[in-house]
């Protein structure tokens, strides 16, 4: 199937600092993107998506940056604190929305 | 409800028995995802529903698992003379399946251990 991949792991930053998590994605047809926060204990929660159209997309302290040409997906947190502790997923489909397929996670720690 | 609720919360059983997980998904939501996530990992595809009909089954890893949805609202999972690679963290999630969203609403999930 197709693979959907984080590069770090775990991730500790200061509390106020910037956080940045990538992921990486092996299907060239998949168009449609979504970054999940997971706490402990549960469910993952949507967080921000992203068409295959755009390549920047901004939510309330939240960016998400796609690279089509390099399959590469980036999810900023701005200001991050102690509440954004969790481990984050990025998932992707094609555009049916049927099945999506999910990274294996990076955990991020906010050190106040 | 106000979310997807799944039952039970924890589930242990015995090597060979069968087992059936729960999900009632938000009302209106077209759409009913199960994923199995192991821990510290993402959630694996398994099956999926609009309305009533499974829409894909591919992530089903043997015919050991089935599921069904047959009035288009609740669904059941069901792990047939379960073994110990089954134990895992079993999740639902609900989507209204607009063209403007493919966000996801996950349950809790039903642990299950199989001993």
């Amino acid at each position: 199937g197709e693979s959907v991949g984080l590069h770090l792991p775990t991730l500790s930053v200061q509390e106020g600092d910037n956080s940045i998590i990538n992921c990486a994605y092996s299907n060239s047809a998949s168009d449609y993107f979504i970054w999940y926060k997971q706490e402990s204990g549960k469910g993952p929660q949507f967080i921000i998506d992203i068409r295959s159209n755009m390549d920047k997309r901004q939510g309330q302290r939240v960016t998400v940056l796609l690279n089509k040409t390099v399959k590469h997906l980036s999810l900023q947190i701005a200001a991050t604190q102690p509440g954004d502790s969790a481990v984050y997923f990025c998932a992707e489909t094609e555009y049916n929305f049927n099945k999506f397929y999910f990274g294996s996670g990076t955990k991020l720690n906010v050190k106040p | 409800g106000a979310g997807v609720s799944q039952s039970p919360r924890y589930k242990v059983t015995k090597r060979g028995q069968d087992v059936a997980l729960r999900c009632d998904p938000i009302s209106g939501h077209v759409s009913l995802y199960w994923y199995r996530q192991a821990l510290g990992q993402g959630p694996e595809f398994l099956t999926y529903f609009n309305y009533e009909a499974q829409q894909d089954k591919s992530g089903l890893p043997n015919d050991r698992f089935s599921a069904e949805r047959p009035e288009g609202s609740i669904s059941t999972l069901t792990i047939q003379r379960t073994e110990q690679r089954d134990s895992a963290m079993y999740r639902c999630a609900s989507s209204l399946n607009r063209r403007n969203t493919g966000e996801l609403f996950f349950g809790e999930g039903s642990r299950l251990t199989v001993l």
